[in-house]
C-alpha cells in the first residue's frame, strides 16, 4: 500500500460543475497538505497548502483536511475548461526542516464546455 | 527567466549510456529537489539538497544515480549505465529554505527516453 492514495480518474464534468478531488494517506505524522496542478507536459504548480486539519479557501478552490480520517479533499466551484489538468495531492512531515513532499499519483480532470 | 530551468527538455539515449540532466533553480532558493515522474504516476522523490550538500538522498534507486550541487545553485543529476526502466520525466524543484512548507517551484522537467 502506498503512503498516499489517489484515484487516477479521469474525472469528466461539464463546465460550471462542482468538482471534488480526494486523497487518503496512511502516515498519521503528515502535517502539511498540498494540492498541485499539472498541465500536460508541464511541471506541477502549487495551488494550495494547509497545515494540520481544517479548511482553507482561495477563490473557487477549497481545501479540506480531516486528520482523524486521514483524508483530504479539494473542491473546485464553477469549474472551467481551463481547469482541465492533473491534480496531485502531496503531504509532508515537519521533521528535520526538510519538508519533503510525498505525492499521490494524481487525478486527471476534464471539464468540457 | 524567474522560474526553475531544466535542460535538456528531451533526451533520447541508448541502453548503457551515461546521461546528465541540469537544473538551474530560482535565484535565492537554497533548497533543491529532484523527483522522477513515470507515465500516469505522481512525482517520486529522489534527492534533496540544502545548499551544496545532499541533505537526503534516500530516494535514489541505486548507485547508478548520483547528483551534485557544487556551488549551491545549479544541480546536475547523473545516471550511469542507463536502463530502459529509467525512462521518465525528471523534475527539479526549488524552494526557500526556512519558509518551506512544501511550497516547491517545479521546472518543466527533462523527459528521458532510454531505447
Amino acid at each position: 500500500q502506498k503512503e498516499v492514495e489517489q484515484d487516477p480518474g479521469p474525472l469528466s464534468v461539464p463546465e460550471g460543475a462542482i468538482v471534488s478531488l480526494n486523497c487518503t494517506y496512511s502516515n498519521s505524522a503528515f502535517q502539511y497538505f498540498m494540492w498541485y496542478r499539472q498541465y500536460s507536459r508541464k511541471g506541477p504548480e502549487l495551488l494550495m497548502y494547509t497545515y494540520s486539519s481544517g479548511n482553507k479557501e482561495d477563490g473557487r478552490f477549497t481545501a479540506q483536511v480531516d486528520k482523524s480520517s486521514k483524508y483530504i479533499s479539494l473542491f473546485i466551484r464553477d469549474s472551467q475548461p481551463s481547469d482541465s489538468a492533473t491534480y496531485l495531492c502531496a503531504m509532508s512531515l515537519a521533521s528535520g526542516g526538510s519538508y519533503i513532499p510525498t505525492f499521490g499519483r494524481g487525478t486527471s480532470l476534464i471539464v468540457h464546455p | 527567466g524567474a522560474g526553475v530551468s531544466q535542460t535538456p527538455s528531451n533526451k533520447v539515449t541508448e541502453k548503457g549510456k551515461y546521461v546528465e540532466l541540469r537544473c538551474d533553480p530560482i535565484s535565492g532558493h537554497t533548497a533543491l529537489y529532484w523527483y522522477r515522474q513515470s507515465l500516469g504516476q505522481g512525482p517520486e522523490f529522489l534527492i534533496y539538497f540544502q545548499g551544496t550538500g545532499a541533505a537526503d538522498d534516500s530516494g535514489l534507486p541505486n548507485d547508478r544515480f548520483f547528483a551534485v550541487r557544487p556551488e549551491g545553485s545549479v544541480s546536475t543529476l547523473k545516471i550511469q549505465r542507463t536502463e530502459r526502466g529509467d525512462s521518465a520525466v525528471y523534475l527539479c524543484a526549488s524552494s526557500l529554505s526556512l519558509a518551506n512548507t512544501g511550497e516547491l517551484f517545479f521546472g518543466e522537467g527533462s523527459r528521458l527516453t532510454v531505447l
